[in-house]
């Protein structure tokens, strides 16, 4: 089966750095993706990473280890808007994306 | 305008009472999903299609039916709804890339739609 693990809630504070982990298990691996959700908004894409490493996209970065199964968003220079849920999520050979349950990260002033 | 959009976007029903969720895309994309999302249970697969000829259960299709009537149109049904189905429903589409000597690509970022949030009392 395909699961996927991350951290329910982190509180960090404005101008910070904060990382969510997401570790996962699933057949057939592609590639883990980023999603950002604001409340009661539609999921919004943040990342992909299909090979090991760390892949930066302005104050996002999102890293990934295959042998591992182990990967993390990197937010830095946190910002009050910030505060959302993430989402991890795989990719495998079934052309599905599998979520994980999403972490709410609070920014606080 | 909207590249993916829903109707209706909020829906407040009765037990029993048949329900249908519409998605329609602006964006071309062969592929178009359904999930369901309960606070604290991420984004739960019910129903996917990668043309308009192709329909796949998801994780959680139980008590949910599909229509994919046009590239650009992907229904929901809720045959007979029931207060356990009250949740937030997302549409997304998505268009795989097609790599040389390689086929499809694993890249699959998804575009969402605004969301329904259906209510079944």
């Amino acid at each position: 089966g395909q699961s996927l693990e991350q951290p329910s809630e982190v509180t960090a504070v404005e101008g910070a750095i904060v990382q969510i982990n997401c570790t996962y298990q699933t057949s057939g691996f592609y590639g883990l993706s980023w999603y950002q959700q604001h409340d009661g908004g539609a999921p919004t894409f943040l990342s992909y990473n299909a090979l090991d490493g760390l892949e930066e996209t302005g104050r996002f970065s999102s890293f990934l280890s295959r042998s591992d199964s182990y990967g993390y968003l990197l937010l830095q220079e946190l910002q009050m808007k910030d505060s959302a849920s993430y989402f991890c999520a795989v990719s495998s050979n079934t052309g599905k994306l599998i979520f994980g349950q999403g972490t709410t990260l609070q920014v606080k002033p | 305008d909207a590249d993916v959009t829903q109707t209706p976007r909020n829906r407040i029903t009765k037990t029993g009472k048949r329900i249908m969720l519409e998605c329609s895309q602006t964006k071309g994309h062969d592929r178009m999903y359904w999930y369901r999302q309960d606070p604290g249970l991420g984004l739960r697969l019910i129903y996917y299609s990668f043309d308009v000829k192709d329909i796949n259960k998801g994780e959680i299709s139980d008590g949910y039916s599909v229509s994919r009537q046009a590239q650009a149109k992907f229904s929901l049904s809720l045959e007979s709804a029931i207060p356990n189905q009250t949740a937030l429903y997302f549409c997304a589409t998505s268009d795989p890339i097609y790599e040389p000597g390689q086929g499809v690509s694993s890249y699959n970022e998804q575009f969402f739609g605004p969301g329904t949030r259906l209510t079944v009392l």
